[in-house]
């Protein structure tokens, strides 16, 4: 059980825009930055967002980020076929004193 | 090309060690924080452990709570390597080990949360008899 909640799945066509959820607490999301990774079986785990919603260098800006309260959102528009991957958010959380991870959502592209 | 090369794992009996090495190139490693992050076959990524980089919160190391008194991160700096030394290992420690630096070298209470930028490529660690 992850103390990140995800839907463990997200769809949509190409061109359309998918949204993936973050749904945490006071002691995680309520007050620590957010990061949101990708990651594409067998490379290694790609940052897509940092500090809630900003982007690195090489990172299409076809992906957002954005917080509200105890919750976080990743955003894909325009979506493309390489974006097929599973997606997960992290953060620190004040009472563990440690990084923890939403437990996933696999993007499928239809 | 700031790098991440993680070796050390592999085929290990329940209740066995192995330490993890974690090699950086194209930066300075004791300059920022440094974590070890594991995907278990078929799971999510699960956080390991961590460790502060120069500055206060440098030696500072946490812990998620299933490896606390078995596993050890620690820092050669004169190597430029991250390790993580595990004990009593179990059946459920099986899976791929990643490190990964973090954008800033400050980790843990009192410090803005400046997650992890750069990761490696992992190495796999099975425990089985």
């Amino acid at each position: 059980q992850s103390v990140l909640t995800q839907p463990p799945s997200a769809s949509g066509t190409p061109g359309q825009r998918v949204t993936v959820s973050c749904s945490g607490s006071s002691s995680n999301i309520g007050s620590n930055y957010v990061y949101w990774y990708q990651l594409v079986a067998g490379t290694a785990p790609k940052l897509l967002i940092y500090k809630n919603n900003q982007r690195p260098s090489g990172v299409p800006d076809r992906f957002s980020g954005s917080t509200s309260g105890t919750s976080a959102s990743l955003a894909i528009s325009g979506l493309q076929s390489e974006d097929e991957a599973d997606y997960y958010c992290a953060t620190w959380d004040d009472r563990l004193n440690g990084v923890v991870f939403g437990g996933g959502t696999k993007l499928t592209v239809l | 090309e700031v790098q991440l090369l993680e070796s050390g794992g592999g085929l290990v009996r329940p209740g066995g060690s192995l330490r993890l090495s974690c090699a950086a190139s194209g930066f300075t490693s004791v300059n920022f924080a440094m974590t070890w992050v594991r995907q278990r076959p078929g799971k999510g990524l699960e956080w390991v452990a961590g460790t502060g980089g120069r500055g206060d919160s440098y030696g500072r190391t946490f812990y998620t709570d299933s490896v606390k008194g078995r596993f050890t991160i620690s820092r050669d700096n004169s190597m430029n390597t991250l390790y993580l030394q595990m004990n009593n290992l179990r059946g459920e420690d099986t899976a791929v080990y990643y490190c990964a630096k973090h954008l800033a070298s400050g980790l843990g209470p009192g410090y803005y949360f400046y997650g992890m930028d750069v990761w490696g490529q992992g190495t796999t660690v099975t425990v089985s008899s």
